[in-house]
């Protein structure tokens, strides 16, 4: 069974508007952390943000925002207002287990429109 | 440059020779971790490394893969006998230490090695 799973390949979104990527997860660990990790055309990977499974809270960051639902296993990115410099690929990744091991999803490219 | 390094950004090697891939972690962290990528696909994780220790090597190919974390120096990935599936992206990531939470927990990633065999 997959660990991640991020069932939009590619999604489009109007520069100003929200966007939703989505990520299921799926494991038995109770302590668990979650990530997403932006990919430009560039090719580096860059952190955006964290949820940790014992957090209360949705985690934000800046226009980052995860929607954290621990019963459905899904652990959803929400940008606001996005920019054209948002355009990558986006990848939901899962820490499970006592090493770390960190599990990625097969990514979502999304692109903004002008 | 405080992040992670990694040399070199782009390796051609033809079929049968080695690749050595360098990581030098975040100033402070002292776990690290090889991905690769191929072309079009996400993250696979290879091995993860503590100083002098292998702690997690479950991702690594059985033959011709092996990587070191020495006392001193960068984090060290050798692939002998390149073949042109090694043809990829390798990632290199460090996190502070072990343990929960964001500061902890949260890897960051080098610029990667683009591996060409030819």
């Amino acid at each position: 069974a997959q660990k991640i799973t991020q069932t939009q390949p590619g999604m489009f979104v109007q520069e100003k508007e929200a966007v939703t990527l989505d990520c299921t997860y799926d494991t038995s660990d109770p302590s668990y952390g979650l990530f997403w990790y932006k990919q430009p055309s560039s090719g580096e990977m860059i952190f955006l943000i964290y949820q940790g499974s014992y957090d209360q809270q949705n985690a934000t960051e800046g226009r980052y925002s995860l929607n954290f639902q621990k019963a459905r296993k899904s652990a959803n990115l929400v940008i606001s207002a996005s920019q054209l410099g948002d355009s990558a690929m986006y990848f939901c990744a899962m820490r499970e287990g006592p090493y770390q091991k960190v599990t990625f999803g097969t990514g979502t490219k999304l692109q903004v429109i002008p | 440059n405080a992040g992670v390094m990694q040399n070199p950004r782009h390796l051609v090697r033809r079929r049968g020779q080695e690749a050595r891939l360098r990581c030098s972690p975040m100033k402070g962290h002292s776990h690290v971790y090889w991905y690769r990528q191929l072309p079009e696909e996400g993250l696979k994780f290879m091995v993860y490394l503590q100083k002098e220790n292998i702690i997690d090597e479950s991702g690594m190919p059985k033959e011709r893969f092996s990587a070191e974390f020495p006392k001193e120096g960068p984090s060290i990935l050798r692939i002998q006998q390149v073949v042109r599936g090694d043809s990829a992206a390798y990632f290199c990531a460090s996190s502070l230490r072990q343990g929960w939470g964001m500061e902890q927990e949260t890897q960051y990633f080098g610029p990667g090695t683009r591996l060409l065999v030819l």
